[in-house]
Formats: structure tokens, C-alpha cells, sequence
């Protein structure tokens, strides 16, 4: 298995811009998790979803930022419009509901820049 | 939620067993505790998982007392290769909209020759 997948690897934009993140989980893993690491802030969990659906969204920082999972393969992450203060690394995990007890799989993550 | 404490940073040498200590008092019933490691430039990775007990498997140990408060992560013999970024969490399964994950600041070991 390829393992989870992010795109781009690296990301440098202007603030104002949309940034869009992306992420193909494990085949067969029914949970994903975006989450946002800064030296500051650590590792924080932004959404996760569960056979497609949001569950717990409470982590997203605010209306800027948005995230869907169209369908069991692919999910997006969205910042709209894009500010200096979400210069990150976003990580995308998935994990599988079928296991006793979940172990999640990380990506390599991406790295925003925002100027 | 349960949360943890660990501490910031350790050292240690080559060849040394290492003892990574997690603080969770209020762990619930239905809480497993998981430590993953994290290099830097890379996502976090799995290490080991438990309940209660002792959990051992290639890589490391897992040692949890009965009243399950903390827990110890064991690493035998370390090398340069085990410096990293060491995080403890503690949740049931996220399936669960009552629960969250929080990594925590996690404990940055550094191995010396």
C-alpha cells in the first residue's frame, strides 16, 4: 500500500489566496483526520470524518477554513481566503473503524507558507 | 477529555534503555493509551497501544498500572535513529463524537553517542 498521500508537498502563496489541500487515505480506512502542527500550537486535530461524514469539526480555527470528503478516497482541505497565520504543516491521517482499536496512518504532510 | 503530561525533553546514550513517562489521571474506562513517534519532516507513526498491563512488541514496551493514572513507554537499547518526538494520547475510539485526540506537546528525546 502507497500509504496516505498529501498534495501539494509544498505550498507558498500570498495572503488572500485560496489554498486547497489534499489527501487520498489508505484503501480500506474509513476515518480521516486533518490536523495543523506549528511550533506553537503543536499537533492539533482540525476535523475528522467517518465513512465520508464530519464528525467532530470543532478544531477548525474558523470560517476560513473548510473541508470535505466527497467520497471514500479523496478529501480536501480549504483555506479561503489564506493568512499569514495558517503558515503550517497540514497532516492528513486515516485509520480504520474495523481494527479493536484504531492506530492512525499520517501523511508526509504539507507545508504552507502564507506571505 | 483526558489529558496528559509528559515531559518536555530527555537524553540519553546509545545503547540505553529509555523510560518515557505519561501522566493521564483522568483517563476514563474507555480510553486506550497510544504513543506515536514523530521525526522531524515526517507525520506522526504508531508505536504501540494499550489498555492496561504491560503490551510489548517489536519496537517498544508499554507499561500500565492498574489504576491506569499513567503509563510508561519503554524503548530497549536505543540508537541515534530513536531521536524524535515522542507523544502519548489517550481516547476511545474516535468513531465516538464524544471523544478527541489531543497530541499534546510530546517529550523530544535526543540520543547522543
Amino acid at each position: 500500500d502507497a500509504g496516505v498521500i498529501q498534495s501539494p508537498r509544498h505550498e507558498v502563496t500570498e495572503m488572500g489566496q485560496e489554498v486547497t489541500l489534499r489527501c487520498k487515505p489508505i484503501s480500506g480506512h474509513n476515518s480521516l483526520f486533518w490536523y495543523r502542527q506549528t511550533m506553537m500550537r503543536g499537533l492539533e486535530l482540525l476535523i475528522y470524518f467517518n465513512n465520508n461524514v464530519p464528525i467532530d469539526d470543532s478544531g477548525m480555527p474558523e470560517d476560513r477554513f473548510s473541508a470535505k470528503m466527497p467520497n471514500a478516497s479523496f478529501s480536501t482541505l480549504k483555506i479561503q481566503p489564506s493568512e499569514p497565520r495558517d503558515s503550517a504543516v497540514y497532516f492528513c491521517a486515516s485509520s480504520s473503524l474495523t481494527a479493536y482499536q484504531e492506530t492512525q496512518y499520517f501523511g508526509p504532510g504539507t507545508r504552507l507558507l502564507v506571505l | 477529555l483526558a489529558k496528559t503530561t509528559q515531559p518536555i525533553s530527555m537524553d540519553s546514550y546509545e545503547g540505553q534503555e529509555v523510560n518515557i513517562t505519561c501522566s493521564h489521571n483522568n483517563i476514563a474506562t474507555n480510553d486506550y493509551i497510544t504513543w506515536y513517534q514523530q521525526f522531524p519532516s515526517q507525520g506522526p507513526r504508531f508505536i504501540i497501544q494499550g489498555y492496561k498491563t504491560k503490551v510489548t512488541n517489536e519496537v517498544a514496551s508499554l507499561f500500565i498500572p492498574a489504576d491506569r493514572k499513567s503509563s510508561t513507554l519503554s524503548l530497549p537499547r536505543v540508537s541515534l535513529s530513536d531521536t524524535a518526538v515522542y507523544y502519548c494520547l489517550v481516547g476511545d475510539s474516535p468513531g465516538s463524537s464524544a471523544s478527541k485526540i489531543i497530541f499534546g506537546s510530546g517529550t523530544r528525546l535526543s540520543i547522543r553517542p
